[in-house]
């Protein structure tokens, strides 16, 4: 089966960098990601990592470690409007996937203060 | 705006109730997934399609049930409602089944709410 764990909350103020962990325990994955999501809305695809390493998209970066079982989302000079649920996601291997199938953690809710 | 629709938008209706959701993907993506978010579970991955097959199943209970289309639009058909059938249902595609790489990109979602 698996398992994603992420901290629950988190607080940040407004041009700081903040970094949202995510642990997990599963059999095989082909990859992981993770996803926006403001209060009440669906959520957005932020990044995806197959390879151990640092993906960097702007002001956000996603780093994955396969042998630790952890990956974390990077934002920096952060902004009112990225307040919002960060979600950590594996596409996980059969027999517990394929095809896509995301299994999501519960979500990191982000506060940015001014 | 992710060119998936999902209607309606919201649904308020009584337990033992039947309803159905209905998606329409975004122009050329043949895989559809449909996933279920409640305040105290998260967002559960129930079911998916491609081209109009069943590919995978996740914690999707028997009273739900959904198909696709050859127009490769789905419904998701929700009967013999409860309170705890109460949630966001998402609808989600992606241009294919088999690659990871390619990322879904989700609907605005239909908000059930059960009295």
């Amino acid at each position: 089966g698996q398992n994603i764990d992420q901290p629950t909350e988190m607080t940040a103020t407004e041009g700081a960098i903040v970094q949202i962990n995510c642990t997990y325990q599963t059999s095989g994955f082909n990859g992981l990601f993770w996803y926006q999501q403001h209060a009440g809305e669906a959520p957005t695809f932020l990044s995806y990592n197959v390879l151990d390493g640092l993906e960097e998209k702007g002001r956000f970066s996603s780093f994955l470690s396969r042998s630790k079982g952890y990956s974390y989302l990077l934002l920096k000079e952060l902004q009112m409007k990225d307040s919002a649920s960060y979600l950590c996601a594996v596409s996980p291997l059969p027999p517990f996937g394929g095809y896509n199938k995301l299994i999501f953690g519960a979500g990191t809710r982000l506060a940015v203060h001014p | 705006d992710s060119g998936v629709t999902q209607t309606p938008k919201h649904l308020i209706t009584a337990t033992g109730q039947r309803v159905t959701l209905r998606c329409s993907p975004r122009s050329g993506d043949l895989s559809v997934y449909w996933y279920q978010q409640s305040l105290d579970q998260g967002l559960q991955f129930l079911i998916q399609y491609y081209n109009g097959e069943e590919r995978a199943k996740g914690n999707i209970l028997e009273r739900f049930s959904a198909q696709q289309f050859p127009d490769l639009h789905s419904e998701l058909n929700l009967s013999s409602l409860e309170l705890g059938d109460s949630a966001l249902y998402f609808c989600a595609s992606s241009a294919s089944s088999g690659n990871p790489q390619y990322e879904q990109y989700f609907g605005p979602g239909t908000r059930l709410t059960v009295t």
